[in-house]
This record gives C-alpha cells, sequence and structure tokens, in this order.
C-alpha cells in the first residue's frame, strides 16, 4: 500500500510570507502528526490530529497551525514566517485508536526561510 | 515533562562488528512506549524497534535487539553483524502509554558511521 506522502518536497520562502505544507497519510489511518527537525532543536512536536480533530498540540507559536480533512489529509501552515523556521518538516501517520500503533513517516518537507 | 538523551553524538564501528546505542529518558509515568528510529540521508524516519514499558522481554528483531532497564530508565540499542546500509542517524523516542496520546518525544539522535 502507498506509504506516507508529503507535499512539496523542497520549498523556499522570504521572510514574512506564508507556506502551507500537505500530508497523505495512508489510506486507513486516522492519526496525522506533525513534527519541525532542525539542527539546533532537534525533532519537535507540533500537533496531531485524529478524525478532523486536533487532538494534542506542542509549545509552538500561534504562527503554526494545521487542520485535517474528512480524508485524513492535514495541512499545516506558518504565517510571517522567520529564518528559524527553516526546518525539515515532518508528518506521521498511524491508526491513532489502538494503544499499541506504529508511526509511519513521510520523506519530510524542506523549508528554506530567506 | 518527559524527556529522552542520546549522550553520543557519532559512533562508528568497522562493518560486521557490534555496537551499542545509548538511550536515556525520564519520567513519572510507568505506562509508555520506547522506540528506535532510523533516519538515513534519504530523511524518512523509520522504526527500526519498539519496546512496551510492561513488558519484561527485551524487544528483538533480526540484528536489532534492545537492553531495556526500567528501572535504570535506560533503554540501549545493539546492532549486531553491522552492515553498510545501518549507516544513518538513530533516534530514540518515548511515547506515552495514555489513550490519545501519540506525541513522540526525541532524543537528540546517534549518528552512526560504519567502516567497511
Amino acid at each position: 500500500k502507498a506509504g506516507v506522502t508529503q507535499t512539496p518536497r523542497y520549498l523556499i520562502k522570504t521572510r514574512g510570507q506564508q507556506v502551507t505544507l500537505s500530508c497523505s497519510p495512508i489510506s486507513g489511518h486516522r492519526s496525522v502528526s506533525w513534527y519541525q527537525q532542525t539542527p539546533g532543536q532537534g525533532l519537535q512536536f507540533l500537533f496531531e490530529y485524529f478524525s478532523e480533530t486536533q487532538r494534542n498540540k506542542g509549545n509552538f507559536p500561534g504562527r503554526f497551525s494545521g487542520r485535517q480533512f474528512s480524508n485524513s489529509r492535514s495541512e499545516m501552515n506558518v504565517s510571517t514566517l522567520e529564518l528559524g523556521d527553516s526546518a525539515l518538516y515532518l508528518c506521521a501517520s498511524s491508526l491513532g485508536h489502538l494503544r499499541n500503533t506504529e508511526a509511519f513517516f513521510g520523506q519530510g518537507t524542506r523549508l528554506t526561510v530567506v | 515533562a518527559q524527556t529522552v538523551t542520546q549522550s553520543q553524538p557519532e559512533m562508528s564501528v568497522q562493518e560486521a562488528e557490534t555496537v551499542t546505542l545509548s538511550c536515556t529518558y525520564d519520567t513519572s509515568e510507568s505506562d509508555y512506549y520506547l522506540f528506535w528510529y532510523k533516519q538515513p540521508p534519504s530523511r524518512q524516519m523509520i522504526l527500526v524497534i519498539r519496546q512496551e514499558a510492561y513488558k519484561q522481554q527485551n524487544a528483538t528483531e533480526n540484528r536489532f535487539s534492545v537492553n531495556f532497564q526500567k528501572a535504570a530508565k535506560s533503554f540501549s540499542l545493539k546492532i549486531s553483524d553491522s552492515q553498510l546500509g545501518d549507516a544513518a542517524m538513530y533516534f530514540c523516542a518515548y511515547r506515552s502509554g495514555e489513550d490519545s496520546n501519540y506525541q513522540l518525544i526525541w532524543g537528540a539522535g546517534t549518528k552512526l558511521i560504519i567502516k567497511p
């Protein structure tokens, strides 16, 4: 079956702009989580959506937001981009309703803010 | 709050040898999961092995095994018969056993170099 698909793979934006990243989970998976990966801060949890509802949220400013659609696809949006938002953004999907469930990751979107 | 610590930024091993990557964590929870993920240059996170805290038996997946010491809050990964394809960043991660909490808390990672 198809894996987790993130689009686009690479993105270059200017400070102050906004950006939308997309994640299509594995078919049947209802949970989508987003992580930011940077050399300085490592991997940090942004938020998790399950059945169109944000279930958990990390410690990021309000400029970072997300949503999930009825087909479980998820988008995350970053407004008023800052240089520090340059990172690899990873999406993970899982069934979301079983305790012992594995998270499958996409290949990430590399965002560069100039 | 839970934390995960990987104290080895980089490790190297000769091909076919055995290497152990260290991970310690801090939590007040009794029910949780621990994972080792591999991130090759392709950047995609791949699950290597997982351990449920309530299981005393150490998890094993082919050449990969863990040494889970719950009292010491230690979770090391042993790679036997190292292969060139094992070269990657390895991340230790923690997840609460609480229902509806799928957040992964990550260590800083260990870069594993395989010498041919």
